[in-house]
């Protein structure tokens, strides 16, 4: 089974520049999450959907940051314009709803905003 | 105060030795889940246990166990004959909530670096 999918691995662009993060999730998953790992502050949550809907965002760091799950196979997640201080690992991640089932995540990634 | 506390930055074991790596939480939830991923260097976020709050049995997944003592409010990841592929990052989660969650938000450990030695 192909697990979650994200795209591009990585990432380098110029400050003030827009930024299009994209995962695929499980077939069948109806959670999606976003994180973004630092060194600095770990692994924080950014966001996740239920069915498509964002359901807790309040771990978007400022408006510069959106995220849209247009249907149950496709996510993204913007910046622009984007700051060196937004360099990180970006994680996409799915879950399936049922009971304790853990959340499953993609390869991430790499942003460096030069 | 932290809802998850991995006190370990860094440990080095030997090869085929048993390593105990801590987590411990804080929550005032009865209905909670605790789970454990594995970060080899290449930086994919591997999930290798979960325990929830209300299981009577500590969780066993091949050579992972979770030494879970709830009184205490510790969740510890135990490997077993630790291989040269076991060196990672280990991060312990928890996920609060009532029945079937109803948050499904993880928070996680500042994780642990564990590097075996052959």
């Amino acid at each position: 089974d192909a697990g979650v999918i994200q795209s591009p691995r990585h990432e380098v662009t110029e400050m003030g520049q827009e930024v299009t993060l994209r995962c695929k999730p499980i077939s069948g998953h109806d959670y999606l999450f976003w994180y973004r790992q630092t060194m600095m502050r770990g692994l924080e949550l950014l966001i996740y959907f239920n069915n498509n809907v964002p359901i807790d965002d309040s771990g978007m760091p400022e408006d510069r940051f959106s995220a849209k799950m247009p249907n149950a196979s496709f996510s993204t997640l913007k910046i622009q314009p984007s700051e060196p201080r937004d360099s990180a690992v970006y994680f996409c991640a799915s879950m399936l709803g049922r009971g304790n089932q853990p959340q499953h995540f993609g390869d991430g990634t790499r942003l460096s905003i030069l | 105060a932290q809802k998850i506390t991995q006190t370990q930055p860094g440990m080095f074991v030997q090869e085929k030795e048993a390593v105990t790596l801590d987590c411990t939480y804080d929550t005032s939830d009865q209905s909670y889940g605790l789970f454990w991923y594995k970060q080899p260097s290449s930086g994919e976020m591997i999930f290798l246990i979960y325990q929830g709050s209300y299981d009577e049995q500590n969780a066993t997944e091949g050579r992972y166990s979770l030494n879970f003592q709830k009184a205490r409010k510790s969740a510890n990841l135990v490997i077993s004959a630790s291989q040269l592929g076991d060196s990672a990052m280990y991060f312990c989660a928890m996920r609060e909530g009532g029945s079937n969650f109803g948050n499904e938000k993880l928070t996680f450990g500042t994780g642990t670096r564990l590097t075996i030695i052959p």
